[in-house]
């Protein structure tokens, strides 16, 4: 009953460091997606994988890449971490990417502070 | 101007009362909308989809009105743990098929 797992849950770095923000779906999902939420705002999106072998760039893609690495699993990375970059970051996963099945389920969230 | 807005609140509603909201969008050809629930925290997590026609879930109703470009909920008898963000999400172009556009949230507190 795992639906989406994101991995950590919360992570402190310094100006400049790297790390990959991994997410796992049990789901079956076709589709997942990377989210930031600051507060005040919206959930934006960063990347997103409409299917297996795909990726596309979302509404704020600046200073990460991300694989997805096979069905289940879509990793998100920031290769020189800012401080804006402080956010509360959300994996989702919907069957597909379009239409009545594309309602999206989330993972708990990472809190990432970048000093 | 954001593609989805949302009253930020936060709605004080007594335990027992009606509360309701709005929540507008810009695209006039989204298809498809969507009410989605946050706790203080957490993730967010599916209430409801919003149907042409208007659609009810126990307490919670949701109404669209493609005009006016807006989609409404409705709660009834308010729980205190209804008590949460509610989210506006709007979706399903042509051109952007697949991707949400989330609003920033209303806040609904309930007290006793």
């Amino acid at each position: 009953n795992a639906g989406v797992t994101q991995t950590p849950k919360f992570q402190v770095l310094k100006t400049g460091q790297s790390m990959t923000l991994q997410c796992a779906q049990d789901m079956n999902h076709n589709s997942m997606y990377w989210y930031r939420q600051d507060p005040g705002m919206g959930l934006r999106l960063i990347y997103y994988s409409a299917s297996e072998g795909t990726t596309d760039k979302g509404e704020v893609p600046n200073g990460y890449n991300v694989s997805r690495l096979n069905k289940r699993e879509f990793s998100l990375r920031l290769e020189s971490a800012a401080p804006s970059q402080t956010s509360v970051y959300f994996c989702a996963s919907s069957e597909t990417a379009g239409g009545s099945k594309n309602i999206q389920y989330f993972g708990a969230g990472t809190r990432l502070s970048v000093l | 101007r954001k593609e989805v807005e949302q009253d930020p609140g936060p709605f004080n509603v007594p335990e027992g009362a009606t509360v309701a909201f709005n929540c507008t969008y810009s695209n006039s050809a989204s298809q498809s909308f969507f009410w989605y629930r946050q706790d203080c925290r957490k993730e967010p997590k599916l209430l409801m989809s919003v149907y042409s026609s208007g659609n009810e879930d126990g307490r919670f109703t949701a109404q669209l009105n493609r005009a006016s470009q807006y989609i409404s909920l409705l709660i009834r008898d308010s729980k205190l743990s209804d008590s949460a963000t509610y989210l506006c999400v709007v979706g399903g172009t042509t051109d952007s098929w697949g991707k949400l556009q989330f609003g920033a949230g209303t806040q609904v507190v309930v007290t006793p």
